[in-house]
């Protein structure tokens, strides 16, 4: 696709649940980076891979939160044992070297 | 990365000039000026960056003080759908930093007709 495509749009799940969000980044783009908004906030950085690996995951609030990307594509955000406080918009960005940051339109994950 | 100050909130009538301030005092020369902009309920959008000189494409521009200590992004001629909250964002890009982007909390501008 032409963007960064994110699924679920909306995710609505109990407490104590696992989520998995995905992000489909744009296509050559060799760096992707998973960020957080909650309600009325700014972004929160969350975790970054180049390629396949992870050097910066400082962003993680709690073991409770992994990720994932394969084939230096796709990449599967994961919550384990959600809880109240993880209800925020999850957005994915893409970029390659010389490029801004490309976000998609973020997965809404409400836990009830 | 250095720290950014941005005004709260902005206002500015349809078809005129908006004109962003952005401080970063604390910037060191190897670090970029960026700017992104969030219309209500969109991810982040990608405006302009620079490092100097001014820029300008088909967004904006954005005119960096020679001492670098601060920077203003204009939209020439703005319209309602230019309502968002800006965010001026200082980082690397050297080949040994993340590439990740710390934003702060913005400015909202609202543009009335």
């Amino acid at each position: 696709g032409a963007g960064v495509s994110q699924s679920p749009s909306n995710k609505v799940t109990e407490k104590g649940k696992d989520v998995e969000l995905r992000c489909d980044p744009i296509s050559g783009h060799t760096a992707l980076y998973w960020y957080r908004q909650s309600l009325g906030q700014g972004l929160e950085f969350l975790i970054y891979f180049q390629g396949n690996s992870a050097p910066d995951k400082s962003g993680l609030p709690s073991d409770r939160f992994s990720a994932e990307r394969t084939g230096g594509s796709v990449s599967t955000l994961t919550i384990q044992r959600t809880q109240q406080e993880d209800s925020a918009v999850y957005l994915c960005a893409s970029s390659s070297p010389g490029l801004g940051l490309f976000f998609g339109s973020g997965t809404q994950l409400s836990v009830l | 990365d250095a720290k950014t100050t941005q005004p709260t909130s902005m206002d500015c009538a349809e078809g005129r000039a908006a004109n962003l301030p952005c401080n970063h005092s604390t910037i060191s020369g190897n670090e970029y000026v960026y700017w992104y902009r969030q219309i209500h309920s969109q991810g982040p959008q990608y405006i302009i960056h620079g490092l100097k000189n001014n820029e300008t494409n088909e967004m904006a521009s954005l005119i960096i003080t020679e001492d670098r200590k601060s920077s203003t992004l204009i939209l020439p001629h703005a319209t309602l759908r230019d309502t968002a909250v800006y965010y001026c964002i200082v980082s690397k890009r050297s080949s040994g930093n993340t590439g990740k982007l710390i934003f702060g909390q913005g400015t909202t501008l609202q543009v009335k007709p």
